[in-house]
């Protein structure tokens, strides 16, 4: 089993619709968690830490469930510019990256 | 500060010949990730040091790589003999602590 999995996509939304993604982990022992958005030919950049709380950052909201080991992240009222793969990312000792999920939003 | 910087931007070399790829870290972190990437495996940890020194370099595929950090401001990926299946795009990263990683613009590197 891979240490993060996550659905490849791509998901086609059209602008404006809310879209999640989820994202699994092996390591219990896991301290951290973060989405991370890479756009073409880009180095990833981090969108944002995943609490255990549950966090928002504007139209981002990310989750997190120990018990059952994933992660989600919801964007609300897409826009075009939310177009990129996004990460997800679980650290413990060392910094693991999922696959990335690819987004395109349709005008 | 500028960043991570990593050097060269592109790298096109062939099959056999020796590959060095170069990082400097953001100055202050303390831990620095090599990181490869590829359509079909995605974003694959290879090595990280913590204070200058390798902790975990179960992700190198085999003995043809290597990697050195003599100081906290550079480190080097080294890819001898290099093969075509090496061809992907090399990423430097640096974080402090459990903070967030900061990754460089990395290197494309293509083995003909």
């Amino acid at each position: 089993r891979k240490e993060v999995e996550q659905d490849p996509g791509p998901f086609n939304v059209p602008e404006g619709a809310t879209v999640a993604f989820n994202c699994t982990y092996s390591n219990s022992a896991s301290q951290s968690f973060f989405w991370y958005r890479q756009d073409c030919r880009k180095e990833p950049k981090l969108l944002m830490s995943v609490y255990s709380s549950g966090n928002e950052d504007g139209r981002f909201t990310a989750q997190l469930n120990r018990a059952s080991q994933y992660i989600s992240l919801l964007i609300r009222d897409s826009k075009l510019s939310d177009s990129a793969t996004y990460l997800c990312v679980s650290q413990g000792d060392k910094i693991i990256f999922g696959k990335g999920t690819r987004l395109h939003i349709l005008p | 500060d500028a960043g991570v910087i990593q050097s060269p931007r592109h790298e096109v070399t062939e099959m056999g010949q020796e590959v060095t790829l170069r990082c400097k870290p953001i100055s202050g972190h303390d831990y620095l990730f090599w990181y490869r990437q590829t359509m079909m495996r995605g974003l694959e940890l290879l090595i990280y040091f913590n204070n200058n020194v390798p902790i975990d370099d179960s992700g190198m595929p085999e003995d043809r790589f290597s990697a050195k950090m003599p100081n906290a401001s550079f480190s080097t990926l080294k890819i001898q003999p290099s093969e075509p299946r090496d061809s992907a795009v090399y990423f430097c990263a640096s974080s402090y602590s459990s903070s967030e990683a900061f990754f460089g613009q990395g290197t494309r590197l293509t083995v003909v």
